[in-house]
């Protein structure tokens, strides 16, 4: 199986301010690599595809990009409604798997 | 815009099998080059995938849950399912299903239901 690590595993961070977490996988996944949001109780958000494309309307100050191993995310303006828990994933081979996840928070 | 909604017991005895749907709204689930998955949060612990179905049927499974675990396809009612047999405490999490595209990866998913397993 491919390993998917994430740093930090939580972080504070203010509003306005960037957020950059990091996604590793042990094996390269080439672009194979989503980003996605988690709040308890809702639905997950799918935030970025094929490392660094937007899903549609996923606000402008999220960007994703790497290739291979690495890959980040940026939170760029952060505003009240972006503190939750980001996961990486690879997509590019079986089975799929997920990083640990980052709690991003106040 | 596709909609996914799981539904199914919250509680489930030890060595007892879960059950779960997921109906999917609109007629998105009859087109083809979607993949329907499932994935679980256990408490404390990250997203886990144990599997996907095409409309076709054809299915994919996390070698990890591959013995106890079955996704299916039921085209009349725009739903598919998730069985796992023989569950115990560590099958206890959030069930998410999900939709995927390809290169596009996961798009869409359900808010989850949360399965106990206990006596």
């Amino acid at each position: 199986d491919i390993q998917m690590t994430q740093s930090p595993s939580s972080l504070s961070a203010s509003v306005g301010g960037r957020v950059t977490i990091t996604c590793r996988a042990s094996q390269d996944v080439s672009n194979f690599l989503g980003w996605f949001q988690l709040k308890p109780g809702k639905a997950p958000k799918s935030l970025i595809y094929a490392a660094s494309t937007l899903h549609s309307g996923v606000p402008s100050r999220f960007s994703g990009s790497g290739s291979g191993t690495d890959f980040t995310l940026t939170i760029d303006s952060l505003e009240p409604d972006d503190f939750a828990t980001y996961f990486c994933q690879q997509y590019k081979s079986f089975p799929f798997t997920f990083g640990p996840g980052t709690e991003v928070d106040l | 815009q596709v909609q996914l909604q799981e539904w199914g017991p919250g509680l489930v005895k030890p060595s007892q099998t879960l059950s779960l749907n997921c109906i999917v709204s609109g007629d998105f689930f009859s087109r083809g080059g979607y993949y329907w998955n499932w994935i679980r949060q256990r408490p404390g612990k990250g997203l886990e995938w144990i599997g996907y179905t095409y409309y076709s049927g054809r299915t994919a499974y996390n070698p990890a849950l591959q013995s106890r675990a079955t996704i299916s396809v039921d085209a009349p009612k725009n739903r598919f399912s998730l069985k796992l047999t023989s569950v115990t405490a560590a099958d206890s999490a959030v069930y998410f299903c999900a939709r995927g595209e390809g290169d596009w990866g996961l798009d869409y998913w359900g808010q989850g239901t949360l399965v106990t397993v206990s006596s």
